[in-house]
């Protein structure tokens, strides 16, 4: 199994550019997450899914978008990118909502805006 | 709110040192524990997990226990391997169930073993 799969590993976007993170992952999983890991402050959830067409806010989903049509997908959309978008980006996934449940992480996405 | 603190490092150790990374945490209810390991150039991944007071969770020579009297869940491994550097995360998870699971993950600790 790939497991969870992320694209593009690295880019540099200008300030005012967009672009979209790639997330799949084929475990079935109905429950998905984007994260953002920046030096010294752990992860922080920008957006979460619990199924396909279901989606909501995390900690800190300002200047992002999502949307999941299908189970496998969930891709995280950068609008009108920003220096404070540097950083490197997460996508993650479970099984379940329970306390107890391990999350699948991908290999991650480095972001640079300039 | 739920917090994790962990020291950030480097810990620098050599090969066959005990290594400790220390890891507390405040939680309303009784939260799962983890530890998730970031080799170099990859994704978090499960190292071990306990989910209820004084459960000792245990992977590849790794161990942490579950203590709830002193908030804690503390990293060690015997004799360390250049293999095992990489950062490693200490996080909780709430168990309210709140239509997701709510993770809170500390800074991450680096950890570099030198031959």
């Amino acid at each position: 199994n790939a497991g969870v799969t992320q694209t593009p590993k690295f880019r540099i976007l200008k300030i005012g550019q967009s672009m979209t993170l790639q997330c799949t992952q084929d475990m079935n999983h109905n429950y998905m997450y984007w994260y953002r890991q920046d030096p010294g402050m752990g992860l922080k959830l920008i957006y979460y899914s619990v199924g396909a067409g279901i989606t909501d806010k995390g900690e800190v989903p300002n200047g992002y978008n999502v949307s999941r049509s299908t189970t496998e997908d969930f891709p995280l959309r950068l609008e009108l990118a920003a220096p404070s978008q540097t950083s490197v980006y997460f996508c993650a996934s479970s099984s379940g909502q329970g306390g107890t449940e391990t999350q699948y992480f991908g290999p991650g996405t480095r972001l640079l805006v300039l | 709110g739920d917090s994790v603190t962990q020291m950030e490092g480097p810990v620098t150790l050599s090969e066959e040192a005990f290594l400790t990374i220390n890891c507390t945490y405040t939680a309303t209810g009784y939260p799962s524990l983890f530890w998730y390991v970031q080799y170099p150039g990859e994704g978090l991944q499960l190292l071990l997990k306990a989910t209820k007071a004084d459960d000792k969770g245990s992977n590849k020579g790794f161990e942490a226990t579950y203590r709830k009297e002193t908030t804690s869940f503390h990293l060690e491994k015997g004799s360390v391997q250049v293999s095992d550097s990489a950062v490693y995360f200490c996080a909780l998870s709430d168990p309210e169930q709140r239509g997701y699971q709510k993770v809170t993950f500390g800074i991450g600790t680096k950890l570099q073993v030198i031959p």
